[in-house]
């Protein structure tokens, strides 16, 4: 099975901040990483898939990149609405596996 | 409006059975591999199976092999998950989620609300 890891497991910061949460395949999945956002009691939510792609009606300060075992997603100026935890995941091969999570809360 | 609807979740003993199911609606079911997902409280996500468009693969996670079976049923535009020898450390929030591609290689689109199941004596 592929291992995804993401780091930090979890960060603080102010809203308008930019934030980058980085995440690790433990073999090549080519562009094949999603990106989730997950607030308390809510189901998660897609962000970005294939790597870059930003999914419709997700705003354009998400951005997504990479390719073969390291990415990274980034939030350009961080708002209220965005605290939440951030899961990335592999579609590259069965079974596929998600990233711990990347916690991000007000500084 | 797309939109899936689990049910089915409950209180049930350890060694006991359960059937969870997934109401879609709003796409066209059969075109698209759907997958289980769940959630232990306080924890981050596990991929438990999935189906494909037909009905024709389907995969599961190992800690839930040879006691979980996915099914679906395209007429009913329902997915299903029989749940058998339930153990402990299968209590969690199940979610159902569409794959955004047939080929079950893309990002999940579409989540449901997800059902709680909680096994214990």
């Amino acid at each position: 099975d592929i291992q995804m890891t993401q780091s930090p497991s979890s960060l603080s910061a102010s809203v308008g901040d930019r934030v980058t949460i980085t995440c690790r395949a433990s073999q090549s999945i080519s562009s094949y990483l999603n990106w989730y956002q997950q607030k308390p009691g809510k189901a998660p939510k897609l962000l970005i898939y294939a790597a870059s792609s930003l999914q419709s009606g997700v705003p354009s300060r998400f951005s997504g990149s990479g390719s073969g075992t390291d990415f990274t997603l980034t939030i350009s100026s961080l708002q209220p609405e965005d605290f939440a935890t951030y899961y990335c995941q592999q579609s590259y091969s069965t079974p596929p596996t998600f990233g711990p999570g990347t916690k991000v809360d007000i500084k | 409006e797309v939109q899936l609807v689990e049910s089915g979740g409950v209180v049930v003993q350890p060694g006991g059975s359960l059937r969870l199911s997934c109401a879609a609606s709003g796409f066209t079911f059969d075109d698209y591999t759907m997958h289980w997902v769940r959630q232990a409280p306080g924890k981050g996500l596990e991929w438990v199976s999935l189906i494909s468009w037909d009905g024709g693969s389907t995969y599961y996670a190992d800690s839930v092999k040879g006691r979980f079976t996915i099914s679906r049923d395209n007429s009913k535009n329902s997915l299903y998950l029989q749940m058998n020898s339930l153990r402990t450390e299968d209590t969690a929030l199940y979610y159902c989620a569409k794959d955004g591609l047939r080929s079950g290689r893309g990002g999940m689109d579409v989540w449901g609300q997800g059902t709680t199941v909680t096994v214990s004596s």
